[in-house]
């Protein structure tokens, strides 16, 4: 069956430094999401990306955050200059379409900011 | 904004049947979804609602009345791998970015 996967699993960093965490989605599908969750909270939306483009994003995908889909397979999340606050849970989700369609979660990457 | 509610915890016993229940208030409604997540790990997709009514999946049903805006998940012949967060999610907006509740954590016990 086929899913949405993540790397690296894990990743620590330290604070002011840049990251990047890597999606693939599922390749048949046509809509990325970006989603995190702070341990012991709700998971939470960051942003959704269609067409090569974002389509919507929440107050917290501020300028510190950016995505890309760079080669037609991956879908990656930068984060430019950590916080200790951007500890957490990160998960990609795709779907093949809007309404209907059934958001598929990668396993997720856990960021630590030290 | 979107607000969605639903029980922090729920304890019930191994082969019985347990109602999880979620209010929601939102605008451009797309649907409801449920998700089980057990700790550490990603929400994987349980039941999904556009219409009013019941979906039946097996062992899980969900129910949805988009008029009072509530939703319940509904587990049946509870088994002990059942113990996880559930998840209540509203589909909204044109790019059907999922809300989450704080989730449900249920403990099924012997």
């Amino acid at each position: 069956e086929p899913e949405v996967t993540q790397t690296p699993s894990h990743q620590v960093t330290q604070m002011g430094q840049e990251v990047i965490l890597r999606c693939v989605p599922i390749s048949n599908h046509l809509y990325f999401y970006w989603y995190r969750q702070i341990l012991g909270q709700k998971v939470e939306f960051l942003v959704s990306f269609y067409n090569n483009e974002i389509s919507e994003k929440s107050e917290i995908f501020d300028d510190q955050f950016s995505v890309e889909r760079p080669d037609g397979s991956n879908f990656t999340l930068k984060i430019r200059s950590t916080k200790l606050e951007d500890s957490a849970m990160y998960f990609c989700a795709s779907s093949w379409g809007l309404g209907r369609g059934e958001q598929f979660f990668g396993p997720g990457t856990r960021l630590t900011v030290l | 904004g979107q607000n969605i509610d639903q029980p922090t915890e729920m304890t019930a016993t191994e082969g019985a049947i347990v109602q999880i229940n979620c209010t929601y208030q939102t605008s451009g409604f797309n649907g409801l979804f449920w998700y089980q997540q057990h700790a550490g790990e990603a929400p994987t997709f349980l039941s999904y609602n556009v219409l009013d009514g019941l979906e039946e999946k097996g062992r899980f049903s969900s129910f949805l009345s988009r008029s009072k805006g509530y939703s319940y998940l509904l587990l049946k012949e509870l088994q002990m791998k059942d113990s996880a967060s559930y998840l209540c999610a509203v589909s909204a907006g044109t790019a059907s970015k999922l809300t989450f509740g704080t989730g449900t954590r249920l403990q099924v016990t012997l």
